[in-house]
């Protein structure tokens, strides 16, 4: 299908284990983000990307490791999960730099137990 | 920093209300803003973008204005339907280049009555 989409929808892992987040999408846009969504903090952001192989920390990125070995897609990974990661995840695409929407996926709900 | 701040964070009406969600940002060196509506357990889904030298975008029942200089946006919802129930959120980016993020809001909870 065409679009942005994330998977897994949900995951629980224990705490120390590492989980990696998938986002893919169609749109060969190049510039792509991982936010996550708090209650009392809103959406914040992680990591950003502006093309394949170039990344850059965003608002929150202690704990979180990024790569984008290709355009389309661009993994989170938690090295080793602690429950203040908890949260929902959504990744996100843009065309360019230009005057354009933001595009999002579906999100992740992670629970680290 | 940019502060965004929505209000009221929850809102209920009755079906068939026009209605107007608040937005405001602190700084109003803005690149454009964005609005969206999140349904529960859902993403976001884009609704209208305003570009920092418009002042308003439409869209069907949808209405967004900007006020750069006062820090203010909001959007009007003309004759407000049960399926219009969500989280509303509006986002601010500040700048053109590649690092320049969406700052959001927390959002207003719409509840429409039938």
């Amino acid at each position: 299908d065409a679009g942005i989409t994330q998977s897994p929808r949900y995951k629980i892992t224990e705490t120390g284990r590492q989980v990696t987040l998938m986002c893919h999408q169609t749109w060969s846009h190049s510039y792509m983000f991982w936010y996550r969504q708090d209650l009392g903090h809103g959406l914040r952001l992680i990591y950003y990307s502006a093309a394949a192989d170039i990344t850059d920390k965003g608002e929150v990125p202690d704990g979180y490791v990024v790569s984008r070995s290709k355009t389309e897609n661009f993994p989170l990974t938690l090295e080793s999960a602690t429950r203040s990661q908890t949260s929902v995840y959504f990744c996100a695409s843009r065309y360019g730099p230009s005057n354009t929407e933001a595009f999002f996926g579906q999100g992740t709900r992670l629970t680290v137990v | 920093k940019q502060e965004v701040t929505q209000i009221p964070a929850a809102l209920s009406v009755p079906e068939g209300e026009n209605l107007v969600l608040n937005c405001s940002f602190t700084d109003s060196a803005i690149y454009n803003l964005q609005w969206f509506r999140q349904d529960p357990g859902k993403g976001l889904t884009s609704l209208l973008l305003i570009q920092s030298s418009q002042r308003e975008q439409t869209s069907g029942r949808l209405n967004a204005s900007l006020d750069k200089s006062s820090g203010r946006s909001t959007l009007y919802i003309a004759a407000s339907q049960p399926g219009d129930s969500a989280t509303y959120l509006c986002a601010v980016r500040r700048g053109e280049t590649s690092g320049s993020r969406l700052t959001f809001g927390e959002g207003t909870q719409l509840t429409v009555n039938p």
